[in-house]
């Protein structure tokens, strides 16, 4: 069974740096893209990355790169994302998801979230 | 970037009626077209992908069509269980990008 396990809700400071993770199972990780969305609090759905563990190659949406970093660990089949320095702006759920390799490069699997608040 | 635009941003409907979603990508994605459900408090759920491939499980009152730049998805007869907000997402290229959302409300 396909699972993504993402770590709990942060509550940090603005100028603090987090990463937050996303461990996966029940599936050849180095196989798949992985990929990160942000849900702002009551907006829709934004994707900000994926990254391939098979060759380390990453892709960033114009409005993400060099706010964020997505990167992995494939000893423990976990993906991460993460901020230098927080800002407000940044309070948000986070989701990863898995992008299928067949069909048309659709989310199939999604992890159950994570919040970030960030707050003085 | 390829911009995502779904019409309606809401929609009322009740119990048993058919109700149609429309998403429009701004260049032409072919199929590389798909609709997720997302309920309050819950991760987005695939329902269709490749714009019309029903996923694994979803009951099949969802359908979704068309292809290049129009797309829709209908839902043949509303059940409780499908009010949420819908998402259809381009994955034709990098970055990726998702509609701004259509949220169905009971009426």
């Amino acid at each position: 069974e396909v699972q993504l396990v993402q770590s709990g809700a942060e509550v940090k400071k603005p100028g603090e740096s987090l990463k937050i993770s996303c461990k996966t199972s029940g599936y050849s990780f180095t196989n798949y893209w992985i990929g990160w969305v942000r849900q702002m609090p009551g907006k829709g759905l934004e994707w900000m990355g994926i990254f391939y563990p098979g060759d380390s190659d990453t892709r960033y949406s114009p409005s993400f790169r060099g706010q964020v970093t997505i990167s992995v660990d494939k000893s423990i089949s976990t993906a991460y994302l993460q901020w230098s320095s927080l800002k407000t702006s940044d309070t948000a759920m986070y989701y990863c998801a898995r992008e299928a390799t067949t069909s048309r490069q659709q989310l199939d699997y999604w992890g159950q979230g994570t919040l970030v608040t960030v707050s003085s | 970037d390829i911009q995502m635009t779904q019409s309606p941003s809401s929609l009322s409907a009740s119990v048993g009626d058919r109700v149609t979603f429309t998403c429009r990508a701004s260049q032409s994605i072919g199929s590389y077209l798909n609709w997720y459900q997302q309920k309050p408090g819950k991760a987005p759920k695939l329902l269709i992908y490749a714009a019309s491939s029903l996923q694994s499980g979803v009951p099949s009152r969802f359908s979704g069509s068309g292809s290049g730049t129009d797309f829709t998805l209908t839902v043949s007869s509303l059940q409780p269980e499908d009010f949420a907000t819908y998402y259809c997402q381009q994955s034709y290229s990098t970055p990726r990008t998702f509609g701004q959302g259509t949220k169905l409300e009971i009426k």
